[in-house]
């Protein structure tokens, strides 16, 4: 049963600090989407990839964040520097183009709390 | 750019009472997918419509996507406690590169045995 992991599952850390995520996506997909939910804003699209390339990251703050695709199996998510307006729950998605359309599969998601 | 809203934000029914959630595009989708989010879970993929006024079911769960390509909505029959959590509508839109999708905000649900 494929899916897509995400490490860690849970993060604490102190503003200021840098926070790593990470995403393993779907062996064969070639999307990675990396969302932000909060309750007050949903669902937001921070950063996406395709084939490695980024082709949107208009949804990122790029003064702190940045997003890499290192190679196929591994995609990341830093802040730098973190800060408490930051805890969110990170998501990560990869998906699968089938005649045009796409359909995300999400992984269980970091749990970011900054102090 | 692409907007979706999805109403209500909350609903609280009964249990065996029926649900719906709406959702309304600003521009025309190329399609349109629903996903459940329980709570402390991950969005889950739960079904896509492609078609001009396609319905499709699920079990006790209908999904119709308007004729026009900017409205869809999401039915279920009679509520189950196993329905609870947040049920999101996703759009695609239809110009060329739309790879993205673009969430609504969510409808969460609660029911009550």
């Amino acid at each position: 049963d494929a899916r897509v992991t995400q490490t860690p599952r849970h993060k604490v850390t102190e503003m200021g600090q840098e926070v790593t995520m990470r995403c393993q996506p779907i062996l064969g997909h070639n999307t990675v989407f990396w969302y932000r939910q909060t309750m007050m804003q949903g669902l937001e699209l921070l950063a996406y990839f395709r084939n490695r390339a980024p082709l949107d990251d208009s949804g990122m703050p790029k003064d702190r964040f940045s997003a890499e695709m290192p190679d196929a199996t591994l995609a990341t998510l830093k802040i730098q520097p973190s800060e408490p307006r930051d805890s969110a729950v990170y998501f990560c998605a990869s998906g699968l183009v089938l005649a045009g359309w796409e359909t995300q599969y999400f992984g269980p998601g970091t749990r970011l709390l900054v102090l | 750019g692409q907007q979706v809203m999805q109403i209500p934000q909350y609903q609280h029914v009964q249990e065996g009472e029926d649900f719906t959630t709406y959702c309304n595009s600003s521009t025309t989708l190329s399609n349109i997918q629903w996903y459940k989010q329980r709570p402390g879970g991950h969005p889950v993929f739960l079904i896509q419509l492609v078609k001009s006024g396609e319905v499709k079911k699920q079990k006790r769960l209908t999904f119709q996507f308007g004729e026009a390509k900017k409205n869809s909505s999401l039915h279920i029959t009679a509520t189950q406690t196993t329905d609870v959590g947040t049920y999101f509508c996703a759009g695609q839109g239809s110009g060329a590169g739309s790879y993205q999708l673009t969430f609504g905000k969510g409808t969460k649900l609660s029911v009550i045995p």
